[in-house]
């Protein structure tokens, strides 16, 4: 069975500061994708990443950042010096054999 | 314009009543799916179609149907809609060729049962 746990379910920060949003992760696949999407408050959802089960390598794009641990079974998303505009839900999926699996979310509010 | 596009964006309706959600798609890709979005349940697979011929429920495809018309266009039905079927209906897309690709979604549907 695949599962994708969100445990955080509402984070709130205060602009500039650092945030990493949690994403564990079960699957019996050996091949498979790891993604996080954006859902800001004018509700569509926005691709971030992609990451296959084979790269572990952590990724940066501007103020945001990824680390995927395999060992741990875990791909979390930090954003650096948060701003306003971050506030959003953030999902976390998992494709493995077909079927995309999201977790629940878990919704950031940045505070000025 | 979108390139995958959902119509109704609104639509209220009353219980007992037949409700279909249209989706179609610019993007040519082989591969259509129907989320539900509820508060604190995140996205739930209805149904998902890999081309005109194949149709494949979902965790939650109880109570819904759909209708894989050409490549490009993906139906919803409700055949009697519920109040617990109020929720954010999303179309999405994905391609074939690309192992693993990202889904690219529609704009949304809010339908809400009385």
């Amino acid at each position: 069975a695949q599962k994708v746990t969100q445990a955080q379910t509402e984070i709130s920060v205060v602009e500039k500061e650092d945030v990493t949003l949690d994403c564990v992760y079960e699957t019996r696949d050996t091949t498979y994708y790891l993604f996080w999407y954006k859902q800001p408050p004018s509700g569509e959802l926005v691709f971030l990443i992609r990451r296959n089960s084979f790269d572990e390598q952590n990724e940066i794009s501007g103020r945001y950042s990824w680390n995927f641990q395999k060992s741990t079974s875990s791909f979390n998303f930090t954003i650096t010096a948060s701003q306003v505009v971050d506030s959003a839900v953030y999902f976390c999926a998992l494709i493995g054999t077909y079927k995309y699996i999201f977790g629940t979310g878990t919704r950031l509010k940045v505070l000025a | 314009d979108a390139d995958v596009t959902q119509t109704p964006r609104n639509r209220i309706t009353k219980t007992g009543k037949r409700i279909m959600l249209e989706c179609s798609q610019t993007k040519g890709h082989d591969r259509m799916y129907w989320y539900r979005q509820d508060p604190g349940l995140g996205l739930r697979l209805i149904y998902y179609s890999f081309d005109v011929k194949d149709i494949n429920k979902g965790e939650i495809s109880d109570g819904y149907s759909v209708s894989r018309q050409a490549q490009a266009k993906f139906s919803l039905s409700l055949e009697s809609a519920i109040p617990n079927q109020t929720a954010l209906y999303f179309c999405a897309t994905s391609d074939r060729d690309r192992t693993g690709g990202e889904l690219f979604f529609g704009e949304g549907s809010r339908l809400t049962v009385l």
